[in-house]
């Protein structure tokens, strides 16, 4: 069964510092791949999202991730975080056969001032 | 920009109770999905509605749960007969249906749903 791991469930950091979020997924076929970040009382967002082309793939508010096939891993990054990327992170891998979408549990980033 | 709006935005209820859980997708948009995040876990799906028909289902979603878009915009998710266990967040998505593999999930804010 297809399954997406993030396996930081809380990262606390303090302004400036650079951020990297892991993020692996089980299928084996094609996907597309995304970043999804749900800030405090707010919905869920796209940060960003892989379909294909050039690996390194940039979003929103300086953020990036990075597709490594060989790896099955799309890690999420940001050189250096603000206060106001304190929210809720999620990856999600969609095959790319249909309209499925499955996400990992969700990392939680805390940004201190 | 356009967005997916759901109501209520959180809602307590009786174990037993029927609930029903209320969505407007985008309006171009064809492909409808329901998803619940229990409190600390991840983000699971539920159901997917295309065409007016269930089009792929996950074994969360059992004989207490229905869908169904009673009219031209809303999106709706029934739970028949709550248990505890259906405290969540739920969320409801839609996505344009471009081609197989380029879809984007817009989501709601999310309905938390307390079951006491």
């Amino acid at each position: 069964a297809q399954s997406v791991s993030q396996h930081n469930h809380h990262v606390i950091l303090s302004e400036a510092a650079s951020l990297e979020l892991g993020c692996n997924y089980s299928y084996g076929g094609t996907v597309n791949l995304f970043w999804y970040v749900q800030y405090p009382g707010q919905h869920l967002q796209l940060l960003l999202k892989y379909f294909s082309g050039d690996p390194l793939v940039k979003g929103i508010k300086g953020f990036e991730a990075e597709f490594i096939k060989s790896k099955f891993s799309f890690n999420l990054r940001k050189p250096s975080v603000q206060w106001s990327d304190t929210a809720e992170y999620f990856c999600a891998v969609s095959p790319n056969t249909g309209n499925q979408f499955y996400f990992g549990t969700g990392t939680s980033l805390t940004v201190i001032p | 920009e356009p967005e997916v709006t759901q109501t209520p935005s959180h809602q307590v209820t009786q174990m037993g109770q029927e609930v029903i859980l209320r969505c407007v997708p985008i309006s171009n948009h064809l492909y409808f999905y329901w998803y619940r995040q229990i409190l600390g876990q991840k983000v699971e799906f539920l159901v997917s509605f295309y065409n007016n028909e269930i089009s792929e289902k996950s074994e969360i979603f059992d004989d207490q749960f229905s869908v169904e878009r009673p009219d031209g915009s809303n999106f709706t998710l029934k739970i028949r007969s709550t248990k505890l266990e259906d405290s969540a967040m739920y969320f409801c998505a839609s996505s344009e249906d471009l081609w197989a593999g380029a879809n984007v999930l817009t989501f709601g804010a999310g309905s938390r749903l307390t079951v006491l």
